[in-house]
């Protein structure tokens, strides 16, 4: 079993460049979720899965959209960074959606934009 | 004021030491409350969830005030390898927990 897995592990952008960071579990989990976590802060929440097919915001979902492309791929696009959506990028997954389930996390993405 | 506070540290405690540290949580009606563990440059992974009545993982003891909303996170005998950075997490909703930014603990041999 990989767990959660993410890729790229670091990618270096220009501002106005756009991606595509990957996630993929194979735990058979139902949710997923990204987040990013700076410097000083707390993780937050971007977006949210917490079934296939149904994707909802998190607290700073502004510049980012997401995918929920089957059970296991949780994709999450920059259309347009900026050095503001420097950060690390966290993909995690749970069982279920209702709070009291650990989240397992991929190892995350170093995302620098220029 | 944050939802999720905590001391960022770091706690610098010799090896073999006893260390707690707390977390405080704005929000009266969370309903559940976790401890993950982050070393450097990984993600972070779950250490112990806490219970209204506390418990105990080993070395580890985790506790609940709700009367003045906050949780500790107890380490005993201290080990080289608790070295990492703690996550307090809240849950105040049923979708999204709250991640306090951590506190920093260096064990020192």
């Amino acid at each position: 079993n990989a767990g959660v897995t993410q890729t790229p592990k670091f990618q270096v952008l220009k501002t106005g460049q756009s991606m595509t960071l990957q996630c993929a579990q194979d735990m058979n989990h139902n949710s997923m979720y990204w987040y990013r976590q700076d410097p000083g802060m707390g993780l937050r929440l971007i977006y949210y899965s917490a079934s296939e097919g149904t994707t909802d915001k998190g607290e700073v979902p502004n510049g980012y959209n997401v995918s929920r492309l089957n059970k296991r791929e949780f994709s999450l696009r920059l259309e347009s960074a900026a050095p503001s959506q420097t950060s690390v990028y966290f993909c995690a997954s749970s069982e279920a959606q209702g709070g009291g389930e650990t989240q397992y996390f991929g190892p995350g993405t170093r995302l620098l934009v220029l | 004021r944050k939802e999720v506070e905590q001391d960022p540290g770091p706690f610098n405690v010799p090896e073999g030491a006893t260390v707690a540290f707390n977390c405080t949580y704005s929000n009266s009606a969370s309903q559940s409350f976790f401890w993950y563990r982050q070393d450097c440059r990984k993600e972070p992974k779950l250490l112990m969830s806490v219970y209204s009545s506390g418990n105990e993982d080993g070395r580890f003891t985790a506790q609940l005030n709700r009367a003045s909303q906050y949780i500790s996170l107890l380490i005993r005998d201290s080990k080289l390898s608790d070295s990492a950075t703690y996550l307090c997490v809240v849950n105040p909703r049923n979708y999204q927990l709250i991640w306090g930014a951590g506190t920093k603990l260096i064990i020192k041999p």
